[in-house]
């Protein structure tokens, strides 16, 4: 069946810190993937997605590539904020595209 | 644009009783999604509408839980009777056809379960 995979947390680094958050996904054709944010006391919002194999999804500094031969969609940021201290939840689509899979979620913890 | 609004924010419940809670999705999406999210854990989806007819409710527990979007509009989702294990934040999220590829969330519901 659908399943993502995403590291556990917290993940906690300093400002200014590089960021990786590695998700990866089970292969059943070409899902769309998805990263997606919870800020806290807030409903989750879209950071990036990514449609096809090779696609770099982008927002806000954040970055993730589509690798087909890895089957991953690994978050990453160069430069991370106070700012950013959220949890991030990695999500594939169906291939009827109407159903998300999420991850377990990945809380990061940003101290200046 | 308005996003997904949802209501009541909070709701702290004994077992045994009944809850329900409801969202307007954003004018114009016909595809609207009720998600669990359990502390600690991704969302899962419950249900899923296409205008005001069921598209999936494998996920859904229907001997306790309920939905309806009769209007193909705002939709409900109740639970009667509540478990400790329904503790959760319940999520709606709406999009504009079935293959948008694209969701978008309300706040949510936290329901607490004494």
């Amino acid at each position: 069946g659908n399943s993502v995979t995403q590291m556990e947390g917290p993940v906690t680094l300093s400002e200014e810190a590089f960021l990786t958050i590695n998700c990866t996904y089970t292969a059943t054709g070409y899902p769309s993937l998805f990263w997606y944010v919870q800020y806290p006391g807030e409903g989750l919002q879209l950071l990036l997605k990514a449609t096809k194999a090779d696609d770099k999804g982008s927002n806000k500094g954040f970055e993730a590539t589509y690798r087909k031969e890895t089957t991953s969609f690994h978050l990453e940021k160069g430069s991370v904020q106070v700012s950013d201290s959220a949890v991030y939840f990695c999500a594939r689509m169906n291939n009827a595209g109407n159903m998300l899979t999420f991850g377990g979620g990945t809380r990061l913890m940003v101290k200046p | 644009e308005a996003g997904v609004a949802q209501s009541p924010r909070y709701k702290i419940i004994e077992k045994r009783q009944s809850v329900a809670f409801w969202c307007n999705p954003i004018s114009g999406h016909a595809t609207l999604y009720w998600y669990q999210q359990i502390l600690g854990q991704g969302p899962k989806l419950l249900i899923q509408f296409q205008n005001n007819g069921v598209v999936d409710d494998s996920q859904l527990p229907k001997d306790r839980f309920s939905a309806e979007r009769l209007k193909g509009v705002d939709s409900t989702l109740k639970i009667q009777p509540a478990k400790l294990e329904d503790s959760a934040v319940y999520l709606c999220a709406s999009s504009p056809g079935l293959a948008s590829h694209e969701q978008f969330f309300g706040p949510g519901t936290r329901l607490t379960v004494l």
